[in-house]
């Protein structure tokens, strides 16, 4: 199936930080998509992108349609305490969502 | 509008048997998708339907099936359970197909241990 490289795999910040993470891949995807997830939860839909180059906000939440459509990313700006999760992100491609393998933040007070 | 709602949202099974999981996908939506997520494999996706029908596979063995009702809510069968079936199963919903860059909307997901 396809690859989704997302990285960080793990992040510890200090509260009020700005955050980044990334999803790549060698495919090219017709949307991205990325989640939090609460644990013992299911995701929860943050931010949608559907054309190459397009950046939308989500309060401080901002994500990125890469240009070659081969990648992602998510930036979270002034860290708060609820922001700890796992971050995913997921591509569309053909008939199929494939999904990265998360990003786990720890935002420290 | 109710989100999408998954039942049991716990089970303990044992090896050999099988399980029933039950997903209503939020009002108006169409397609159902599901999906396994363990610590291992993340999220591997398993089926989705839209309108009854079966549109996609993913990569698991035909013990694992599934259906969908004419009201959109979907089931999710898995025969003769194997311990590493032990994960969360996660069911999402969107308003049509997967191919339509629709939006997916997860439910709290079924926790299923098996032992």
């Amino acid at each position: 199936g396809q690859q989704l490289n997302q990285s960080p795999q793990s992040m510890f910040i200090q509260e009020g930080e700005d955050v980044s993470m990334n999803c790549t891949s060698s495919s090219i995807f017709n949307t991205w998509l990325w989640y939090k997830q609460d644990p013992g939860e299911g995701p929860v839909l943050l931010i949608a992108l559907y054309k190459a180059g397009e950046l939308t906000s989500n309060g401080r939440l901002t994500a990125q349609f890469g240009i070659t459509r081969k990648d992602s990313f998510l930036n979270i700006s002034a860290s708060i305490p609820s922001d700890v999760g796992i971050y995913f992100c997921a591509g569309l491609t053909g008939n199929q969502f494939y999904f990265g393998t998360g990003t786990s933040l720890t935002v420290i007070p | 509008k109710a989100g999408v709602t998954q039942t049991p949202r716990y089970l303990i099974k044992t090896r050999g048997q099988q399980v029933t999981l039950s997903c209503s996908p939020i009002s108006g939506h169409r397609s159902v998708s599901w999906y396994q997520q363990t610590p291992g494999q993340g999220l591997q996706f398993l089926f989705e339907y839209f309108s009854e029908t079966q549109r996609n596979k993913g990569n698991f063995p035909g013990r694992f099936s599934g259906r969908q009702f004419s009201n959109s809510r979907s089931e999710m069968n898995v025969s003769t359970l194997e311990l590493g079936d032990s994960a969360l199963y996660l069911c999402a919903s969107s308003l049509g197909p997967s191919g339509g860059a629709n939006e997916q909307f997860f439910g709290p997901g079924t926790r299923l241990t098996v032992l």
